[in-house]
């Protein structure tokens, strides 16, 4: 059972440069997030989906599209990479419960190390 | 919306002493709280959650928070803390159980001295 896996784990860019983070998880999840971490920021939601085919901004969602075309995929795409999204990228999913229970938990990736030249 | 604040950005314990972190909320029902530990270089491990029940939660490598309502306040703590226990902690917090989304705080890095 991997859990969450994201690629790539490093990536160098070049300003105006494009790339996508790819996210996947082998939960069978429906919801499924992007965050940045930044430091003394804490972590910021970007983009969330809550299934197959659906997605929502965060708080900090200029910038950044994602798309979910598999229930197991979450990709992060940056159409023109600027230095200020230099950051750790980190995915994360959890099932969709409606009481609770030990599934409400977010199970997060290792993270993506992205810098922007 | 919620918001979560950890007053404290950095704090240093002596190996052994007891710990507290800090983690104040804001949400206008019952919250869905979190703790989480990033080691250096490292994703995120949930070390507790609570939503209802005991407020006093306890987790993963002997840590425990207790849920003050009055206080809108979720605070970590260790009896004794360990040079391992060195990380960055963060709050979190989710409005209810069905959340959509999860809002973190800016963390607390702990430092441990020998």
């Amino acid at each position: 059972n991997a859990g969450v896996t994201q690629t790539p784990k490093f990536r160098v860019l070049k300003t105006g440069q494009s790339m996508t983070l790819l996210c996947a998880q082998d939960m069978n999840h429906e919801y499924m997030y992007w965050y940045r971490q930044d430091p003394g920021m804490g972590l910021r939601l970007i983009h969330y989906s809550v299934g197959e085919g659906t997605t929502a901004k965060g708080e900090v969602p200029d910038g950044y599209n994602v798309s979910r075309l598999k229930k197991q995929n979450f990709l992060l795409g940056l159409e023109s990479a600027a230095p200020s999204q230099t950051s750790v990228y980190f995915c994360a999913s959890r099932a969709r419960t409606e009481k609770y229970s030990g599934a409400n938990v977010l199970t997060f990736g290792a993270g993506s190390r992205l810098t922007v030249l | 919306a919620q918001s979560v604040t950890q007053p404290d950005i950095h704090i240093t314990v002596s190996e052994g002493a007891s710990l507290e972190l800090r983690c104040n909320y804001s949400y206008g029902a019952t919250p869905y709280l979190f703790w989480y530990v990033q080691s250096p270089g490292q994703g995120l491990q949930l070390l507790l959650k609570y939503f209802s029940g005991d407020t006093l939660v306890q987790g993963i490598k002997g840590f425990e928070a207790e849920f003050k309502r009055s206080q809108s306040s979720f605070n970590l703590r260790k009896p004794s803390v360990h040079w391992s226990d060195a990380a960055e902690y963060f709050c979190a917090v989710g409005a209810g159980s069905g959340y959509s989304t999860l809002t973190f705080g800016k963390g607390t890095m702990l430092l441990v001295s020998p």
